[in-house]
């Protein structure tokens, strides 16, 4: 079974300010890890993906994320923070192969203060 | 290329009565992904489909939900006898054939469903 943690749910940042999300998995085969961001009343948009390739991957909109196996962590960062990131971000993970479900996390809400 | 769709976008409807929510896949994209998403809560699973079979219904309540993905057409959420706790937002997911889509899915806006 595979499971992902969002501690808390509200993130409130300066702009300009660091941003880190943070998100452990657990799972018993080598996983494939994903961060997606909501905006109000849309869809999910794909922001980056871990799929067992470079540990540190880089996705749109200037994030980031670093698996780190001996943490069980693919934690989402961005060094500064603009007022059109506030949204909602999910972490997830799914495994390879023909069922790739994804088992999302709570999702975690990111203010952005002026 | 379009996206994925989904509608209707918004739906409400009375206790007792069947919702059906619509999603056409990506095109060239065989995989639908049916998610839930309930108030304060992350997306939950509920059911994997390729055109004509179900592979994977293990998130579906056991009665009063179906999906299909017919051959020809959208795929196809219903609902029958909607209660208050159906009220959601239902989000329909899309692959690419083949091991090399990397399990990346892309998402439709959702149909938000009210059951008064």
């Amino acid at each position: 079974a595979q499971s992902v943690t969002q501690l808390g749910s509200h993130v409130s940042v300066s702009e300009g300010a660091l941003v880190l999300l943070r998100c452990n998995y657990s799972s018993s085969v080598p996983p494939y890890l994903f961060w997606y961001v909501q905006y109000p009343n849309q869809g999910l948009q794909l922001l980056l993906k871990y799929t067992s390739a470079a540990t540190l991957v880089k996705g749109i909109n200037g994030f980031e994320a670093e698996f780190k196996k001996s943490e069980t962590s693919f934690h989402l960062t961005k060094p500064s923070a603009h007022m059109s990131d506030a949204a909602e971000y999910f972490c997830a993970v799914s495994r390879s192969g023909a069922n790739s479900k994804l088992t999302f996390g709570k999702g975690i809400t990111l203010s952005v203060r002026p | 290329n379009a996206g994925v769709m989904q509608n209707p976008r918004h739906l409400v409807r009375r206790r007792g009565q069947e919702a059906r929510l619509r999603c056409s896949p990506m095109k060239g994209h065989s995989h639908v992904y049916w998610y839930r998403q309930l108030p304060e809560e992350g997306l939950k699973f509920m059911v994997y489909l390729q055109k004509e079979n179900i592979i994977d219904e293990s998130g579906m309540p056991k009665e009063r939900f179906s999906a299909e993905f017919p051959k020809e057409g959208p795929s196809i959420l219903r609902i029958q006898q909607v209660v208050r706790g159906d009220s959601a937002a239902y989000f329909c997911a899309s692959s690419p054939p083949g091991v090399h889509s990397y399990n990346e899915q892309f998402f439709g806006p959702g149909t938000r469903l009210t059951v008064l």
